[in-house]
């Protein structure tokens, strides 16, 4: 167990509709990361928040955001969902620093969008 | 193109022979990563090297990062089929402060 938790586990959902997926991070991490997985694209960086303000970002579409929370925990909410969009999103957590450091992963949320 | 090339593809070895993963680069690698992931599951931490010609090993497992920090190997010792899994490296590739990862490599054991 990482210590990162992720809900829901499982989503499924329709075309053009909006979800939350939701992050807390380990306990004392400050910063957070998306990542999007899928079988052609493979692992891709999505966005990282430390301490509430966005740090760096990847390859993220404009009709996905994210935020980080007073508490640390994350958000990250996908919206217009096309069938493209079905993936594993999953978030990892790092310590204290905002430079890159070993990442922890959650479990995961799996989005179907049928 | 992948920033980040791992090969093989997929690996199917005999249980207790030994085998190695490589993940390339063009660019200068600035902290390189070894995860390891069970098919649906979430990112297991292996390893991680920052310094040109940097050597660390885990249990049966050893990674080393060249000399120009643009290739890294992991090294099984003695597969056991608690090694089965997805292998994935990731780098932060020339100091863009975000990683970026291998397509990955999927590592069979048979008995």
């Amino acid at each position: 167990d990482s210590g990162v938790t992720q809900t829901p586990k499982h989503l499924i959902t329709a075309t053009g509709q909006r979800v939350t997926l939701r992050c807390s991070p380990r306990s004392g991490d400050l910063s957070v990361y998306w990542y999007q997985q899928s079988l052609d694209q493979g692992l891709q960086f999505l966005i990282q928040y430390y301490n509430g303000e966005e740090r760096a970002k990847g390859n993220i579409l404009e009709r996905f955001s994210a935020q980080q929370f007073p508490d640390l925990h994350s958000e990250l909410n996908l919206s217009s969902l096309e069938l493209g969009d079905s993936a594993l999103y999953f978030c990892a957590s790092s310590g204290q620093g905002a430079g890159l450091d070993e990442q922890f992963f959650g479990p995961g949320t799996r989005l179907t969008v049928l | 193109s992948q920033e980040l090339e791992q090969s093989p593809q997929s690996l199917i070895v005999q249980e207790g022979k030994n085998l190695t993963i490589n993940c390339t680069s063009s660019k200068t690698l600035y902290g390189l990563y070894w995860y390891k992931q069970k098919y649906g599951e979430g990112l297991i931490f292996l390893m991680m090297l920052q310094k040109g010609g940097e050597e660390k090993s885990h249990e049966k497992i050893t990674a080393k990062l060249d000399e120009k920090k643009q290739q890294s190997s992991l090294h099984i010792t003695a597969s056991q089929p608690s090694h089965a899994g997805i292998y994935l490296c990731g780098a932060d590739i020339q100091g863009a402060q975000k990683l970026v990862f291998g397509q990955g490599t999927r590592l069979t054991i048979n008995p």
